[in-house]
């Protein structure tokens, strides 16, 4: 079993859709969860960061982490075809190594 | 402006070919880290620094090589004993432990 599980899809959604992404991890030692948006041929860069349960709202992102279900998620309001992208999760225990799930695809049509 | 560079965007390698890729980053961050990605597949840490002239295996390491002589530099060899070298490679650095910082890549494929 993976330490970080997401489903890589493609999901694809209609413009102004809200999306939510998941990952589901095994190891409860995770404190820190972080949301990476990676466009085709480039690098990750970094959308949201929480430490330890609760909500995080930016913008149109929000992150929420259920430590007790050992559940990440990342919901997009009013999606927009510049959201197309892969979207990967990534926690860490608060040392040097971060683990990240395999990234889920994300289309928004316009 | 401050970020991580990567070249060159593309590398060709020959068979039994060592090859270097480039890693600079101006925001002094004193880790770094370069990761492997492949199609379906999480990123795969290769090697870590965590200060100049030291430097961690990651859970890949076999085949590669790194160097941490600059805080600012931290490239990444792949070596012949690589078999199957063709990904997509990422440096990234850190000033916290948790949010790392990533440059754009560089694409290795195989003649």
């Amino acid at each position: 079993q993976k330490e970080v599980e997401q489903d890589p899809g493609p999901l694809s959604v209609p413009e102004g859709a809200i999306v939510s992404l998941n990952c589901t991890y095994s190891n409860s030692a995770f404190q820190y969860f972080m949301w990476y948006r990676q466009y085709s041929r480039k690098g990750p860069e970094l959308l949201m960061y929480t430490y330890s349960s609760g909500n995080k709202e930016d913008g149109r992102f929000t992150a929420q982490v259920d430590k007790s279900s050992k559940y990440i998620s990342l919901f997009i309001r009013d999606s927009q075809p510049s959201d197309s992208a892969t979207y990967l999760c990534a926690m860490s225990t608060g040392g040097f190594k971060t683990i990240f799930g395999a990234g889920t695809r994300l289309f928004v049509k316009a | 402006d401050g970020g991580i560079t990567q070249s060159p965007k593309y590398l060709f390698r020959k068979e039994g070919q060592n090859v270097t890729l480039s890693c600079e980053q101006n925001l002094n961050h004193d880790a770094m880290y370069w990761y492997r990605q492949d199609p379906g597949q999480g990123l795969r840490l290769i090697y870590y620094s965590q200060i100049v002239n030291d430097f961690q295996k990651g859970d890949i390491a076999e085949g590669y090589s790194v160097s941490r002589e600059k805080k600012e530099s931290f490239p990444l060899t792949v070596t012949s004993a690589q078999k199957n070298p063709t990904a997509f490679y990422l440096c990234a650095s850190s000033g916290s432990l948790e949010t790392q910082y990533f440059g754009p890549g560089t694409r290795l494929l195989v003649l």
